[in-house]
């Protein structure tokens, strides 16, 4: 069954510092790799995706990520936050098994947490 | 601006008590998921619609149900909410496989 995992719970960074958050997955074919962002009480915000092609994609808000297929990786990189990117980040799989769509597997979440 | 819009964004109910949460969205997309997102954990796929075709997950409990009567409109229906209903509930769309686009959710708590 196709699995993702964040292994860090919660991540505190100082801002202006760099951040990477890990997603592991596991999946039979060549998955699409998303990250999403949870402000508290709100829905999940698209940062970026992969889907095939150049392994480093681009995202909004400074985000970027790096699809590693030998390492089944799709990590999250920032090179200096803000206090505004405290939030929930989630890494998510498509579940797609042939059919039209599946939904999508999330990650348990990695909280990020900003110091002054 | 194109949406995915979810009312009500709280929602008391009663034990027992039926209750029924709506989605709706203006992005033309064929593919209509519901989420259930407990305190702190990951949203978990309960079912989904494409385009007219209901997809439930294996282990979504038989208390909910869900109706999409046209392309814009998908509903969530709990028959019996009990006190482990209570969560965030998110509605998505997505144009076939793409990615999903997400309303901000309906928070129900259960009493």
């Amino acid at each position: 069954a196709q699995s993702v995992t964040q292994p860090d719970i919660h991540i505190t960074v100082s801002e202006g510092a760099s951040l990477e958050l890990r997603c592991n997955y596991s999946y039979g074919a060549t998955p699409y790799l998303f990250w999403y962002v949870q402000s508290p009480g709100q829905g999940l915000q698209l940062l970026l995706k992969y889907f095939s092609g150049d392994t480093l994609v681009q995202g909004i808000k400074g985000f970027e990520a790096e699809f590693k297929r030998s390492q089944s990786s799709f990590n999250l990189r920032k090179p200096s936050v803000h206090w505004s990117d405290a939030a929930e980040y989630f890494c998510a799989v498509d579940l797609y098994s042939g059919g039209g769509a599946d939904g999508l597997t999330f990650g348990k979440g990695t909280h990020l947490i900003i110091q002054p | 601006d194109a949406m995915v819009i979810q009312n009500p964004r709280y929602q008391v109910t009663q034990f027992g008590k039926p209750v029924t949460l709506s989605c709706s969205q203006t992005l033309n997309h064929n593919v209509m998921y519901w989420y259930q997102q407990k305190s702190s954990q990951a949203p978990k796929l309960l079912f989904h619609y494409y385009d007219k075709d209901f997809n439930n997950e294996a282990d979504t409990p038989d208390n909910f149900q869900s109706r999409r009567p046209n392309t814009s409109f998908c509903f969530l229906d709990i028959r019996s909410p009990g006190l482990g209903d209570a969560a965030m509930y998110l509605c998505a769309t997505s144009r076939d496989r793409g990615e999903h686009t997400f309303g901000s959710g309906t928070r129900l708590t259960v009493v």
